[in-house]
């Protein structure tokens, strides 16, 4: 099984700032099927990045991933109000798992 | 408007079973994989396994294979997940989810990226 961390577990961060989320996979993950969600309390998580570098439906562009291999990253590059959430990386190249999350708050 | 419907919240005694269900609509059901992922209190999200709507083959997470069984009645576009030997630690939100477009799957055209939810179903597992 392909195990992903993420770090920081939390970032404290203020609106307008840039936040830069990073997923670490145990084995390489085959064919960059690595994706992003966004999860806010109460609610279903949220596509945000698929295919390592491709924004869902209607993403906005300051959500950017980026990475290859074993390293993934994602970039909130204006963090907005409706951006303070929590986040999960997938990979979903070898059977499917979930990074533990990183929690991105407001400073 | 596409979108996956799940049943209502459930409390079940440890040795019980429970059956959540999952309806699409808006889009074709058949032609799709509907996965189960589900959610413990302050735990990462785990992916339990998967359906395809259209043939029934099914595939499960080694974590669970004995314990959860997904089946499909295609004309009511509805995913089950059963979930038998219940304990307390399957307490837990349980989502259905599935890609909307084929963009979204790995190569073997059954692990997916998934832009389509459930709402979430809770169950409570307690005595």
């Amino acid at each position: 099984e392909i195990v992903l961390t993420q770090s920081p577990g939390t970032l404290s961060l203020s609106p307008g700032e840039r936040a830069t989320l990073s997923c670490r996979a145990s084995q390489s993950v085959s064919s960059s099927s690595l994706a992003w969600y966004q999860q806010k309390p109460g609610q279903a998580p949220r596509l945000l990045i698929y295919g390592a570098s491709s924004r869902a439906t209607g993403i906005p562009d300051r959500f950017t991933g980026s990475g290859s291999g074993t390293d993934f990253t994602l970039t909130i590059s204006r963090l907005e109000p409706e951006d303070f959430a929590v986040y999960y990386c997938q990979q979903y190249g070898n059977s499917l798992t979930f990074g533990g999350g990183t929690k991105v708050e407001i400073k | 408007q596409v979108q996956l419907v799940q049943s209502g919240a459930e409390v079940k005694k440890p040795g019980a079973s429970v059956k959540v269900s999952c309806k699409a609509s808006g889009y074709n059901f058949t032609s799709y994989v509907i996965h189960w992922v589900r959610q413990a209190p302050g735990q990462r999200l785990e992916w339990m396994g998967w359906i395809s709507a259209g043939i029934g083959i099914t595939k499960y997470s080694q974590k669970f294979q004995g314990r959860v069984t997904i089946t499909r009645d295609t004309s009511a576009s509805t995913v089950y997940m059963e979930v038998s030997s219940l304990r307390s630690e399957d307490t837990a939100v349980y989502h259905c989810a599935s890609p909307s477009s084929w963009v979204y799957y790995d190569r073997s055209g059954y692990f997916a990226a998934f832009d389509m939810w459930g709402q979430g179903t809770m169950v409570t597992v307690s005595s």
